[in-house]
């Protein structure tokens, strides 16, 4: 049973327009929401967080927002540049349930921005 | 700044051998994992660590065990590798203090067993 979704496999966007990738979460207990960029042959490396507490978080190109009731939440990067081009994971932790429980992943979404 | 290290970025193994891969953190973190990453699979948990000597299996343990001896370090050991273990191995850690929620990230093992 999956508890953080990315329904979409792979996204293609031109380069200079919106990225918008989407994750969708089941478990209610969860307070806590991370993106994370992986390139191939490397880690994975955190991008943006949000807490359950705020719907909107930014950081330069990149903002996170959270819609708590649709159990919802999007990453939007604008304007798109090559480098973005990544597989990106959805992840979600119950910090306030127990400070032990681990981070759930998302199975990623591969964002290609094209020229 | 925070350094996660793996041993190597590749290796190659034969069916049958044992395998260790090494993960070392240098920022005192409590919490260490070990995943596998495969294509259309995203990341999943093999085993994960709150302290040494403490180990919990994650969704995938099968296969694997770990070992942590020392708060820096935490070793996934395959005991007799198998050509289905081939995939990139990532090691994590993660702080437990307040507004430290951020796993940390290695650069990853791509181990091929033949």
């Amino acid at each position: 049973d999956q508890q953080v979704k990315q329904n979409s496999p792979s996204l293609s966007v031109q380069e200079g327009r919106i990225s918008i990738l989407n994750c969708d979460y089941t478990n209610s207990m969860f307070d806590y929401f991370l993106w994370y960029k992986k390139y191939p042959a490397e880690g994975p490396t955190f991008l943006i967080s949000i807490s359950s507490i705020k719907d909107k978080n930014e950081d330069g190109r990149f903002t996170v927002f959270l819609n708590k009731s649709a159990k919802h939440l999007s990453l939007h990067i604008v304007p798109s540049q090559p480098g973005d081009s990544a597989v990106y994971f959805c992840a979600a932790s119950a910090e306030r349930v127990n400070r032990d429980d681990k981070i759930i992943f998302g199975k990623g979404t591969r964002l290609h921005i094209l020229p | 700044d925070v350094k996660v290290t793996q041993s190597s970025r590749y290796l190659v193994k034969r069916t049958g051998e044992k395998v260790f891969l090494e993960c070392v953190q240098d920022m005192d973190h409590e919490n260490m994992f070990w995943y596998r990453q495969d294509p259309g699979l995203g990341l999943r948990l093999i085993y994960f660590s709150y302290d040494v000597k403490m180990k919990e299996k994650g969704d995938i343990p099968e296969g694997y065990s770990v070992s942590r001896e020392k708060k820096e370090r935490f070793s996934l050991i395959l005991e007799s590798a198998s050509t289905n273990q081939t995939s990139m191995y990532l090691c994590a850690s993660r702080s437990m203090g307040v507004g430290e929620e951020t796993q940390y990230f290695g650069p990853g093992t791509r181990l091929l067993v033949l």
